[in-house]
């Protein structure tokens, strides 16, 4: 079975600096591993994904993300935070498997950006 | 931009009365998906549905829930006696194919409040 495990529920930075948004996964198969981001009254949004290939992935609004498989990791990151980069942010997990692909979800991190 | 569409954005109904969750999904997409997210806890995956069919579902969805397909645009979730435990948001999702690596597009939600 797959899992996704997001540290900090709540992550508070100034405006400016760097963002780390950690994921850690658990899957007995290659993984897909996703970023989604909510905007307050919104639906989830995709950030950016790896599947196979180049490990560090470039998504939208500036954010990437590293695959680190000896550290079954996908840590989001973004070297200036801005206040619109404040929403809850969601780490999801899929297999390569085929068939119809469920998303397992982290619990989600809410980003806080101070002026 | 195409958009996954939900209404209503929030209901609330007394236990054990039915609900009828709406949505319509982008409209070239053929696989569709409910996900929940009880207050708190992690996004879950319910349901995936193609070809008027259910293709995969979780544990959650007992036989108090069904999905369907009424016509070429809406896709509902209904549950038959709402219980309090499932107060939740609703999120509705599509993709345009299936595979690990194909986006979903989510829908903005239907908070669900059993009283």
């Amino acid at each position: 079975a797959q899992s996704v495990t997001q540290l900090g529920s709540h992550v508070s930075v100034s405006e400016g600096a760097l963002v780390l948004l950690r994921c850690n996964y658990s899957s007995s198969v290659p993984p897909y591993l996703f970023w989604y981001v909510q905007y307050p009254n919104q639906g989830l949004q995709l950030l950016l994904k790896y599947t196979t290939g180049a490990t560090l992935v470039k998504g939208i609004n500036g954010f990437e993300a590293e695959f680190k498989k000896s550290e079954t990791s996908f840590h989001l990151t973004k070297p200036s935070a801005h206040m619109s980069d404040a929403a809850e942010y969601f780490c999801a997990v899929t297999t390569v498997n085929t068939g119809f692909q469920k998303l397992v979800f982290g619990t989600g991190t809410r980003l806080l950006v101070s002026p | 931009e195409p958009e996954v569409t939900q209404t209503p954005s929030h209901q609330v109904t007394q236990m054990g009365q039915e609900v009828i969750l709406r949505c319509v999904p982008i409209s070239n997409h053929l696989y569709f998906y409910w996900y929940r997210q009880i207050l708190g806890q992690k996004v879950e995956f319910l349901v995936s549905f193609y070809n008027n069919e259910i293709s995969e579902k979780s544990e959650i969805f007992d036989d108090q829930f069904s999905v369907e397909r009424p016509d070429g645009s809406n896709f509902t979730l209904k549950i038959r006696s709402t219980k309090l435990e499932d107060s939740a948001m609703y999120f509705c999702a599509s993709s345009e194919a299936r595979g690990g690596g194909n986006e979903q597009f989510f829908g903005p939600g239907t908070r669900l409040t059993v009283l």
